[in-house]
C-alpha cells in the first residue's frame, strides 16, 4: 500500500529535551511538508522539502529543525528552543507538479511535552 | 497579509440536507485551492482541488467551486449523510507559480444528524 507512515503516534517528552519525529512515505513524491495544528485552528506549515538535500522554512520554523537525505524520509526535531511544543504534527507529500500538485497527509503525531 | 477565512466554524444539519461550506481568501492571485477533509484525531484526507484556471471541481457528491474575482470558494455537498461529519479544512496555495505551500482556513465542523 502506498501512503505516509508518522511515528509515533503519541509522544511524551520532558521540558528541555530534543525529540525528533519520523515521517516516511512511499509515495515516490519529490514534495515534502511539516505543519502544526493547534486545537481549534487550521494547519501552520513548519518546513517544506521540494527536493533531496534541500528544505525551506515555513511560517513558523523557530524551535525546529528538519534534514532530507532521502526522498522517501523528512524527519523533524523538536528542540527544547520551541516555546510551545504541545500540539498535533501533521506530515504531507506531493509531485510538486505533474501529475498532481495535491498534497496527502499522514495521520499525525500528537506530542505532549510537559 | 495573506489569509483563509472559513465561516461558519460550526454547523449541524439534518440528513438528507444539502449545505454548502464557504472559503474566503485575501488575494485573488492564487495558484490552487484544495479543499480537505479532517476526521477527530487523524490526518487530513484531500478532496478536490482547483487549480487556478479553473471554476470548479466534482468528485462524487462534492462539488468545488472557485470565484477568484470576489476571492471566494464553495463545497457543496448534496444529501448529506451522517458519516459526512467532520471537520473541513480549505488551503490556497497563493502565488503565480507552484510552491506546495498551503495556507489554510481554521476549519467548519459539520455534524450531520439522523
Amino acid at each position: 500500500d502506498g501512503g505516509i507512515t508518522q511515528s509515533p503516534k503519541y509522544l511524551f517528552r520532558k521540558e528541555g529535551q530534543n525529540v525528533t519525529l519520523s515521517c516516511e512515505q512511499n509515495l515516490n513524491h519529490d514534495a515534502m511538508y511539516w505543519y502544526r495544528q493547534d486545537p481549534g485552528q487550521g494547519l501552520r506549515l513548519i518546513y517544506y522539502s521540494q527536493i533531496v538535500n534541500d528544505f525551506q522554512k515555513g511560517d513558523i520554523a523557530e524551535g525546529y529543525s528538519v534534514s532530507r537525505e532521502k526522498k522517501e524520509s523528512f524527519p523533524l526535531t523538536v528542540t527544547s528552543a520551541q516555546k510551545n511544543p504541545t500540539a498535533f504534527y501533521l506530515c504531507a507529500s506531493s509531485f510538486g507538479g505533474p501529475p498532481s500538485y495535491e498534497q496527502y497527509f499522514g495521520p499525525g503525531t500528537r506530542l505532549t511535552v510537559t | 497579509k495573506q489569509e483563509v477565512t472559513q465561516i461558519p466554524a460550526a454547523l449541524s444539519v439534518p440528513e438528507g440536507e444539502n449545505l454548502v461550506l464557504n472559503c474566503s481568501f485575501t488575494d485573488s492571485a492564487i495558484y490552487n485551492l484544495q479543499w480537505f477533509r479532517q476526521d477527530p484525531g487523524k490526518g487530513l484526507t484531500s478532496l478536490l482541488l482547483i487549480q487556478s484556471s479553473q471554476r470548479e471541481q466534482t468528485s462524487g457528491r462534492l462539488n468545488a467551486s472557485l470565484d477568484k474575482s470576489s476571492g471566494r470558494s464553495t463545497l457543496y455537498i448534496a444529501a448529506s449523510q451522517p458519516g459526512d461529519s467532520a471537520t473541513y479544512l480549505c488551503a490556497v496555495e497563493y502565488g503565480s507559480s507552484n510552491t506546495g505551500k498551503l495556507i489554510f482556513g481554521q476549519g467548519t465542523t459539520l455534524q450531520v444528524k439522523p
